[in-house]
């Protein structure tokens, strides 16, 4: 059973518009949590990691992310869309282990209009 | 700089011949791990490691070999490459609880 799921496969917004993008993962452990952006042709970036205490996690590029226990989520959340944010972004998590194992969600394609 | 390095970037081979991609980390991280990046499936765990001579499979293993010899380095070895090991490929590192590391990525095409 996939460990972490992404349901949003494409998402489309406008420059300056919101994002969220969601990620739910499927076990009963509390996991640690990643989100990773990667932009074409490019390797992965850490955007923000979730490994306990405050739900609300701060990242980079004006990213956060809330960890929500009750419904097993970890959405991504932007105010103001950029340009520059199109990318593929990529939800992970080690299921609470640290013994080097991601798992990863099969990601989220976001495209900005200008 | 704490970095993660893979090479080659891009390779082209033939079916059945040997290859090895190199993966090095400065970091001195106990965790090293390798993954196949395939659209629409995400990244895809080949092996990992959790320290010097420790190693085990992940979720894709077959048609793949590795070592760590060294803390430092965990090379991926394709011993008879087929054409459904075209992928990119990600070498990561980790303390544990300070996240992963990401290597620039190995794009491999088997002819």
């Amino acid at each position: 059973a996939q460990s972490v799921t992404q349901p949003d496969i494409h998402i489309t917004v406008s420059e300056g518009a919101s994002l969220e993008l969601r990620c739910n993962y499927s076990y009963g452990a509390t996991p640690y949590l990643f989100w990773y952006v990667q932009s074409p042709g490019q390797g992965l970036q850490l955007l923000l990691k979730y490994f306990s205490g405050d739900t609300l996690v701060q990242g980079i590029k004006g990213f956060e992310a809330e960890f929500k226990r009750s419904q097993s989520s970890f959405n991504l959340r932007k105010p103001s869309v950029h340009w520059s944010d199109a990318a593929e972004y990529f939800c992970a998590s080690d299921r609470g282990s640290t013994l080097g194992r991601l798992y990863f969600g099969r990601g989220t394609q976001l495209t900005v209009w200008p | 700089e704490a970095q993660v390095t893979q090479n080659p970037r891009y390779l082209i081979t033939v079916t059945g011949k040997k290859l090895t991609v190199t993966c090095s980390q400065n970091m001195n991280h106990e965790y090293m791990s390798w993954y196949r990046q395939d659209p629409g499936l995400g990244l895809r765990q080949i092996y990992y490691s959790m320290n010097v001579e420790v190693t085990d499979k992940g979720d894709v293993p077959e048609g793949y070999k590795v070592s760590r010899k060294e803390k430092r380095n965990f090379p991926l070895i394709l011993e008879s490459p087929s054409p459904n090991q075209t992928s990119l490929y990600f070498c990561a590192s980790s303390s544990g609880l300070d996240g992963y590391t990401f290597g620039s990525g190995t794009r491999l095409t088997v002819v």
